[in-house]
């Protein structure tokens, strides 16, 4: 059982807008920054998002992200089949003293 | 450009230990802390620990503690996991990742390294 709590799975069709939401608590989303990865089947994870809504140099403007007290999410616009992955948020956990991670959302395009 | 090339794939029977490698170049080693974070098979990521690699100090996750080293040679650029005591369900493929400076996001990954503990 994860810590950070996402959707199992989400979909849509190409060129449509998706959401993935984060969900923790005051020891880690509410006090710590949030950080997203892109995981293709396969393959290591790609750094996404970090520090909440920024983006490493390379990342399509298409992928967004925000947070809000112990919640975050990310947001995809314009969805292309490359977007298929998995996707994971992470933080740091204060009573933990540990990173955590979300259970990934497996996203498909229909 | 940076690369983390980890050591090949491993056999292990439970109860044994294995030390998995993950060689960096591109950037200055001891810049930038590493961590260690496992997948099991259709699992969630979990994170093992990491290493200040420029003065040797680490941290390991709770449940992990007391099994888990995480060691560097600075000469070699390579940071090493060790994990004993193997159970067949630590079944997973382990990730090296490198940790942007004063956070804890990892911006690098290496390849991954599959280790099976099996009988």
């Amino acid at each position: 059982q994860s810590v950070l709590t996402q959707p199992p799975s989400t979909s849509g069709t190409p060129g449509q807008r998706v959401t993935i939401s984060c969900s923790g608590s005051s020891s880690n989303i509410g006090s710590n920054t949030v950080n997203w990865y892109q995981q293709v089947p396969g393959t290591a994870p790609k750094l996404l998002i970090y520090t909440n809504n920024q983006r490493p140099s390379g990342v399509p403007d298409r992928f967004s992200a925000s947070k809000s007290g112990t919640s975050a999410s990310l947001a995809i616009s314009g969805l292309q089949s490359e977007d298929e992955a998995d996707y994971y948020c992470a933080t740091w956990d204060d009573s933990l003293n540990d990173v955590v991670f979300g259970g990934g959302t497996k996203l498909t395009v229909l | 450009q940076v690369q983390l090339v980890q050591s090949g794939a491993e056999v292990k029977k439970p109860g044994a230990s294995v030390k998995v490698s993950c060689k960096a170049s591109g950037y200055t080693f001891t810049s930038y802390a590493m961590h260690w974070v496992r997948q099991g098979p259709g699992q969630r990521l979990e994170w093992m620990g990491w290493i200040n690699t420029g003065n040797g100090d680490t941290k390991y996750s709770q449940k992990l503690q007391g099994r888990v080293t995480i060691t560097r040679d600075t000469s070699a650029s390579t940071v090493y996991m060790e994990l004993s005591s193997l159970r067949s369900e630590e079944t997973a493929v382990y990730y090296c990742a490198r940790n942007i400076v004063g956070t804890k996001v990892f911006d690098h990954w290496g390849q991954g390294t599959l280790v099976i503990v099996s009988s």
